[in-house]
């Protein structure tokens, strides 16, 4: 297995444009997570899917942060519209099945995203 | 709510122990993890405690967990130049153990 990806590895857009993150997590995994990693406030979840539901998006940071699971091989991360602040490394990751004693979660390698 | 605290660096000498501690405040964490990242990569898991176990071993790591002081370790022996990263210490909650909240890292440098 490939692992999780996540594309595009860097993305640098202008602040008000639209930008989305892809994340597709190792096959059979039934959980996916977004964490957005800053300088500032370390690694912080940002929403997480079980059975491609959102489960717990608490970590938002708000309206202009959206994330979607369309099916099991595929979530997105969009900011609309995108802002400097924004600007941080997001990753994905994904895992087995809750419940089970296997307990690791894989880390895509992260979209660097720089907001100018 | 939760909150992990782990010191910003550390610089070993080559051959050295080198020992990455971790606090952490909630006493509901089930499973303790260490995470290992270069740069310009992501996060690798190098291994995980339960929360009723106080030492794991696992070739060059040891991993110490005092829970009555919340105090989480882990010891690299003989470090090599290649264990130059950022390590993250992490606690879990849940039973999949996968909703992360994660310490600051820690910055190891190894001088050769």
């Amino acid at each position: 297995d490939a692992g999780v990806i996540q594309s595009p590895r860097h993305e640098v857009t202008e602040m008000g444009q639209e930008v989305t993150l892809r994340c597709k997590p190792i096959s059979g995994h039934n959980s996916l997570f977004w964490y957005r990693q800053t300088m500032m406030r370390g690694l912080e979840l940002l929403i997480y899917f079980n059975n491609n539901v959102p489960i717990d998006d608490s970590g938002m940071p708000e309206d202009r942060f959206s994330a979607k699971m369309p099916n099991a091989s595929f979530s997105t991360l969009k900011i609309q519209p995108s802002e400097p602040r924004d600007s941080a490394v997001y990753f994905c990751a994904s895992s087995p099945t809750a419940g089970t004693d296997n307990t690791e979660a894989f880390f895509g390698q992260g979209t660097r995203l720089t907001v100018v | 709510g939760e909150d992990v605290e782990q010191s910003l660096f550390l610089s070993v000498r080559e051959g050295d122990s080198s020992v990455i501690n971790c606090t952490y405040t909630d006493s509901s964490s089930t499973y303790l993890y260490w995470y290992k990242q270069e740069p310009g990569a992501g996060l690798q898991l190098l291994t995980y405690i339960f929360s009723n176990m106080d030492m794991k071993q696992d070739q060059r790591l040891t991993v110490l967990l005092n829970k009555k002081d919340k105090h989480l370790s882990l010891r690299i022996a003989d470090t090599q130049t290649g264990d130059s990263a950022i390590y993250f210490c992490a606690e879990s909650r849940d039973n999949a153990g996968n909703m992360l909240t994660f310490g600051g890292g820690t910055r190891l440098m190894v001088k050769p």
